[in-house]
């Protein structure tokens, strides 16, 4: 099983959707968690950090839920610059590698 | 301006060669890691170092060697036994302190290798 897991897609959405991705952690443990954006051959930026009590940031809204190990991004009314991949990434553990894991990532193509 | 440099952008070397690529950062930060990316894939943890002089291995260390000598530079030796060395180099950054474990990138360097 993978630690991070995504669904790839597409998804296709019209402008102005609002469209939502989940992503599912293996590790109960993990303490921190973020969901960063690629533009196609470009590096990730890291979009929100996403905290247990949930958090927004203009159109996007993140989620978590530490019970079931699942994490989700909304995006309401999608621009056509919101089309790129949206990577789910897990924090460490207390005890293990100090790094962070990524998901591989969904694809978003927002159509006009 | 604060952030993370990678060159060069584009590198094209022959089968056989060691090549080293670079990722500065001037943001302060302690840790400082290195991924692969093939197309169509997710990111891939080579190497990561948490302090100066100190480093370890990731999930694909094989082939690859670093150092960190200065905790603004941290390279990145792609060797002749890494068997399929071509793909897109990312260098990250990170503060260790009150748990902020968030990354920032640099540009990234596209190896070819043929």
């Amino acid at each position: 099983r993978k630690e991070v897991e995504q669904d790839p897609g597409p998804f296709n959405v019209p402008e102005g959707a609002t469209v939502a991705f989940n992503c599912t952690y293996s590790n109960s443990a993990s303490q921190s968690f973020f969901w960063y954006r690629q533009d196609c051959r470009k590096e990730p930026k890291l979009l929100m950090s996403v905290y247990s009590s949930g958090n927004e940031d203009g159109r996007f809204t993140a989620q978590l839920n530490r019970a079931s190990q699942y994490i989700s991004l909304l995006i309401r009314d999608s621009k056509l610059s919101d089309s790129a991949t949206y990577l789910c990434v897990v924090g460490p553990t207390r005890e293990g590698r100090r790094a962070l894991t990524f998901g591989s990532g969904t694809r978003l193509q927002v159509q006009p | 301006d604060g952030g993370i440099t990678q060159s060069p952008k584009y590198l094209f070397r022959k089968e056989g060669q060691n090549v080293t690529l670079s990722c500065e950062q001037n943001l302060n930060h302690d840790a400082m890691y290195w991924y692969r990316q093939d197309p169509g894939q997710g990111l891939r943890l080579i190497y990561y170092s948490q302090i100066v002089n100190d480093f370890q291995k990731g999930d694909i260390a094989e082939g690859y060697s670093v150092s960190r000598e200065k905790k603004e530079s941290f390279p990145l030796t792609v060797t002749s036994a890494q068997k399929n060395p071509t793909a897109f180099y990312l260098c990250a950054s990170s503060r260790r302190d009150r748990g902020r474990y968030e990354q920032y990138f640099g540009p990234g360097t596209r190896l070819t290798v043929t």
